[in-house]
């Protein structure tokens, strides 16, 4: 089945080590999205890819940075992860908006814990 | 500023009750309204969105401009909607990415 792929479901890293969480998906979509997800919070987009246009959202860190080498995969990296930092990181893709905004396709996240 | 309100953060009906969940919006323009949810251990998913104007598991969402929301309804809640449910709100003023509420949790009682 098509689908977005999200590794490791589980990632625990140290405070100030460098993560790289990953997304891959079969749907050929052109967009994919990278939110954050805190405990009782709503999904907060970090940033989005049109094809390799990168959108940053402008109150994301610094400390977050992301990469798409190719319309499947879509890595984020977090350069020093802090304590503030662990969250449920969701991956989502769609097609390009054009005239509409299209449905958003949800990977099922990476727990990052960070200690 | 785009901004998307669920007040309820947690709704508890009894098994074949009326359910409400609301949601109230602000944007500059023309939005895109959709309700996402997430059963338990599940990944987020599409529910309905606005344009599309059909029910989907007994649910329905009509968007009124006048009051700027965008309330899902069903008129008999079922064990098996118990989830998370998510407004979101979508527009060319922000690339078309997807703004969240906080969302509600429902929860169906027997």
């Amino acid at each position: 089945d098509a689908m977005v792929i999200q590794n490791p479901r589980y990632q625990v890293t140290q405070f100030g080590k460098p993560v790289t969480l990953s997304c891959s998906q079969t749907l050929n979509h052109n967009v994919m999205y990278w939110y954050q997800q805190k405990s009782s919070q709503a999904p907060k987009l970090l940033f989005h890819y049109y094809d390799k246009d990168f959108n940053n959202e402008a109150d994301t860190p610094d400390n977050f940075q992301s990469r798409r080498p190719n319309t499947s995969f879509c890595f984020l990296d977090i350069r020093s992860p802090g304590l503030g930092d662990a969250a449920m990181y969701l991956c989502a893709t769609s097609l390009y908006p054009g005239q509409g905004a299209y449905e958003q396709y949800f990977g099922p996240g990476t727990r990052l814990t960070v200690t | 500023a785009q901004r998307v309100t669920q007040p309820e953060k947690l709704l508890s009906v009894f098994k074949g009750a009326p359910v409400e969940l609301k949601c109230n919006y602000s944007y500059s323009g023309s939005p895109e309204l959709f309700w996402y949810v997430q059963y338990s251990r599940q990944r987020l998913q599409l529910l309905l969105r606005h344009i599309s104007r059909e029910s989907i598991k007994g649910f329905t969402a009509d968007l009124n401009k006048g009051e700027t929301s965008f309330h899902l309804k069903k008129p008999f809640a079922q064990e098996e909607d118990s989830a998370m449910y998510y407004c979101a709100l979508s527009g060319q003023n922000s690339g078309y990415a997807l703004n969240f509420g906080k969302g509600t949790s429902l929860l169906v009682t027997p």
